[in-house]
């Protein structure tokens, strides 16, 4: 079965870090895209953050020079570091992984997420 | 980026009745080469994640209900459920893929009248 399992949120100061992982089974994150989408209390969902199969990674204006998005394959785990945070960075985080290895897919499965707060 | 824009931003449904939910995206996510629409619908449920219902904008996830459909193409889509029961009170987004920079619409609340 495939299972998505988000950790790391908290509660951070403004121009904090923090790193989410995403612990990823029933699968290989090896040759799979996978995502980061977040929703702010109340929002909508916002897509944060994609890494290809192969190379390529790719963030939302929002976060660009900020968040970063890595694979370790080893642990079979994404994560999500963040720097610089912000107030309108208080989401809850969801770990997304696509229908189809290609990085053009909808989403299958999703994690139950986790929280981020960023304030004083 | 293409932006996603849907309409209405909550609708109150009787039960058994036909409850619609538009989607229009600010460029067409068509793909000429396969003839497919890069779009998809989600439901999402208090204090759950977001579920997929429909993705290539008309072909239904294994386990959703028939009730449920979707429609459109380019830049116009259309999610149905036919007839509204109790348990698809919930929030919906379409999502396109089109490109690695997905985007979300801004969600219709569906509720019971």
């Amino acid at each position: 079965e495939v299972q998505l399992v988000e950790s790391g949120g908290g509660l951070v100061q403004p121009g904090g870090s923090l790193r989410l992982s995403c612990a990823a089974s029933g699968f290989s994150l090896s040759s799979c895209a996978m995502s980061w989408v977040r929703q702010a209390p109340g929002k909508g969902l916002e897509w944060v953050s994609g890494i290809s199969g192969s190379v390529g990674t790719y963030y939302a204006d929002s976060v660009k020079g900020r968040f970063t998005i890595s694979r370790d394959k080893s642990t079979n785990t994404v994560y999500l570091q963040m720097s610089s945070l912000r107030a309108e960075d208080t989401a809850i985080y969801y770990c997304a992984k696509g229908k189809y290895s290609g990085d053009l897919s909808p989403v299958a499965c999703w994690g139950q997420g986790t929280l981020v707060t960023v304030s004083s | 980026d293409i932006v996603m824009t849907q309409s209405p931003d909550s609708l109150a449904v009787s039960l058994g009745e036909r409850a619609t939910i538009n989607c229009k995206s600010s460029q067409s996510v068509l793909n000429s080469s396969n003839n497919k629409n890069y779009l998809a619908w989600y439901q999402q449920k208090p204090g759950q994640p977001p579920k997929l219902l429909i993705y290539w904008a008309s072909t239904r996830e294994s386990g959703v209900p028939d009730r449920f459909s979707g429609s459109g193409s380019a830049t116009d889509f259309t999610l149905t459920i036919s007839s509204l029961q109790a348990e698809d009170v919930a929030v919906y987004y379409c999502q396109h893929y089109y490109t690695t920079a997905w985007a979300f619409g801004q969600g219709t609340k569906v509720e019971i009248k």
